[in-house]
Order: structure tokens, then C-alpha cells, then sequence
């Protein structure tokens, strides 16, 4: 099935710095989401990109999707401890809708 | 609070017990899912139900698990005979269409404990 790596698996800021997570596939994507959880918390929808090198932005939050639909990208500007958290990326199958997690990249804030 | 909930929220077992696990979707949620999360890992697939039919299962759900959604509106997920490896986070999530791409909304999930 499809996979999706993330990197990196582990991401120590300072607080007001910025912050990025990569998400690669070996095969074209349909679209791609992206979910935060907290520590100890439930994942949460972010986000959800379906169109070649769509752009999407939520506050410091920025979300990129490749030309080629076999990466993205989330990019958060000036942490926050509030940002502390998992963030996966994540895959689905139009039609069935499962989801697949990528890897992970875990951010923690010095404050 | 409207959100997907789950019962228990955390469930400590001896090895070869069995356990069950609740899930209460989002109200009218017509796709529920069930899923696994170890320490340090992103959440697994397990199974999904698209009202009361359950569509897919994965092969990680072994002949010892078995879920239901008898009524189209809530789900069990059972596990007989407990191993220690069973010992996760279950999560359950659920979407309101078939069909299109939806967001999936996650309960807080069930801890379980194998010893």
C-alpha cells in the first residue's frame, strides 16, 4: 500500500522560531491532510490539500502541496507553545477513505 | 459535547482475557473507523464501517479481534484471548459521507494494558 515518510521525526525549537515538517511519497498522490496531536491527545484535522502546488495558509500556518503530488509540507512561523504536538501527515484512497499516517514529526517548544 | 466518544477510556486486562471496546460517533456519521496507536507511532488502520456493513478490515486485525455496528450508529471492537502485543491506544474515528473525501473526526480513544 501507499506510505509516507516524514521528516524530521523530531523537532526541538525555541519559542518564536520557525518550524517545518516534510512529507514525501514514492507514488502521485490524490491529495493529502494533515492532522496535529497533542501529547496525550487525539489527532485533529488541519488540513486538506488536493490540487497540484496548492498553497494554504492558517494563521502561522502554512500548508504546501508539490507540482507532482508526492510531497508537502507544513510550515509554522514564530512557534508557540501551543504548537507543541505530533504532526502527521496523512494519505487516503478516494472511495474508501482510509487513512494512512505518515511517520510523524514531533515538535517541542523551549520556552 | 457532540464529538465521537469512547468507553473505556483506559482498560488494564490480564493476558487471555477478552475486552470491549465502545465507540459513539458524531450523530448521523454515516463511516466509522477503528484504529491502533502504539507508543511513538502514527495511528493504523484497522477497520471501517459504512453504516452497518463493515467494508474493510486489515490484516493486522488478526481472527482474535471482531467488530460490530449493529445499528449503523454505534461500534464494539472486542478482542478475545489478550496478548501483551494488543497493548495501544484504540482509537475511533468517524465522517458523515460516503463517497467524497471528508474529514474524519477522532474520539479520545481507549488505553489498553495487557499484563
Amino acid at each position: 500500500g501507499q506510505q509516507v515518510m516524514q521528516i524530521p521525526q523530531y523537532q526541538h525549537v525555541q519559542e518564536g522560531e520557525d518550524f517545518t515538517t516534510y512529507c514525501n511519497s514514492s507514488t502521485t498522490l490524490s491529495n493529502i491532510q494533515w492532522y496535529k496531536q497533542r501529547p496525550g491527545g487525539h489527532p485533529v484535522f488541519l488540513i486538506q490539500l488536493v490540487k497540484s502546488g496548492e498553497v494554504k495558509k492558517q494563521k502561522r500556518l502554512t500548508f504546501q502541496f508539490g507540482e507532482a503530488k508526492k510531497n508537502s509540507s507544513l510550515h509554522i512561523t514564530a512557534t508557540q507553545t501551543t504548537d507543541v504536538g505530533t504532526y502527521f501527515c496523512v494519505i487516503s484512497n478516494f472511495g474508501n477513505e482510509k487513512l494512512t499516517f505518515g511517520t510523524g514529526t514531533r515538535l517541542t517548544i523551549i520556552p | 459535547d457532540t464529538g465521537v466518544s469512547q468507553n473505556p477510556r483506559h482498560k488494564i486486562t490480564k493476558r487471555g482475557q477478552n475486552v470491549t471496546f465502545r465507540c459513539d460517533p458524531i450523530s448521523e456519521h454515516n463511516r466509522l473507523y477503528w484504529y491502533r496507536q502504539t507508543l511513538g507511532q502514527g495511528p493504523e488502520f484497522l477497520t471501517y464501517f459504512q453504516n452497518e456493513a463493515q467494508l474493510e478490515k486489515s490484516r493486522l486485525l488478526s481472527d482474535r479481534f471482531s467488530a460490530e455496528r449493529p445499528k449503523g450508529s454505534f461500534s464494539t471492537l472486542e478482542i478475545q484471548r489478550t496478548e501483551q502485543g494488543d497493548s495501544a491506544m484504540y482509537l475511533c474515528a468517524s465522517s458523515p459521507r460516503a463517497g467524497v473525501t471528508d474529514t474524519q473526526y477522532f474520539g479520545p480513544g481507549t488505553r489498553l494494558t495487557v499484563l
